[in-house]
């Protein structure tokens, strides 16, 4: 399809364990972002890419959380050694330059720390 | 710190009246405002914009509204669906990222 498209859509995992969860972007997007939102909260800011430039990585919440985008496309969440307070919703978002333009979501992965 | 807040966290309507949504924000190096709409399930969809130059932007039934002296941003439904039921992010943008309030979940009753 033409929208931005995450995977898995829900992933349940034991604590400790290691995630990878996979975002695809609009094609032509240079811009590409996560958030992650806990129940009962908005969407809180994780990482921002814009094209070949570093990304920002201010709101990533641990060491334990980090992302790639490989290739100017595809981007890949990872959290390692997964904590209960890490279950949310992932959600993926581009847009076609920055932040001065609306960002497309994807539908999200619902992660479950058991 | 939250930096955009929606202090109504649901909000019930009946079909055909106005629905009026309520965003108030703290930081004002904001330059830019976004709405957007969440049903179950689904990522957001972007909804409707306002730059801070402007205090109204209008788009079909959304009209959406800048207060910048009172930092206060509102939506406007006009006339509400039961397809517009579902949970109503706003976001403003400083330029360097998005901060998102909590959402208000709007029921429009048919």
């Amino acid at each position: 399809g033409a929208g931005v498209s995450q995977s898995p859509s829900n992933k349940v995992t034991e604590k400790g364990k290691d995630v990878e969860l996979r975002c695809d972007p609009i094609s032509g997007h240079t811009a590409l972002y996560w958030y992650r939102q806990s129940l009962g909260q908005g969407l809180e800011f994780l990482i921002y890419f814009q094209g070949n430039s570093a990304p920002d990585k201010s709101g990533l919440p641990s060491d334990r959380f980090s992302a790639e985008r490989t290739g100017g496309s595809v981007s890949t969440l990872t959290i390692q050694r997964t904590q209960q307070e890490d279950s949310a919703v992932y959600l993926c978002a581009s847009s076609f330059q920055g932040w001065n333009q609306p960002q497309h979501f994807g539908d999200g992965t619902r992660l479950s720390i058991l | 710190d939250q930096q955009v807040k929606q202090n109504s966290p649901s909000l019930r309507v009946q079909e055909g009246r106005i629905s009026i949504l309520n965003c108030d924000y703290t930081n004002s190096m904001f330059d830019y405002f976004l709405w957007y709409k969440k049903y179950p399930a689904e990522g957001p969809t972007f909804l409707i914009s306002i730059s801070s130059i402007k205090d109204k932007n209008e788009d079909g039934r959304f009209t959406v509204f800048l207060n910048k002296s009172a930092k206060h941003l509102s939506l406007h439904i006009v006339p509400s669906q039961p397809g517009d039921s579902a949970v109503y992010f706003c976001a403003g943008n400083n330029g360097n990222q998005f901060y998102f309030g909590t959402g208000t979940s709007l029921t429009v009753i048919p």
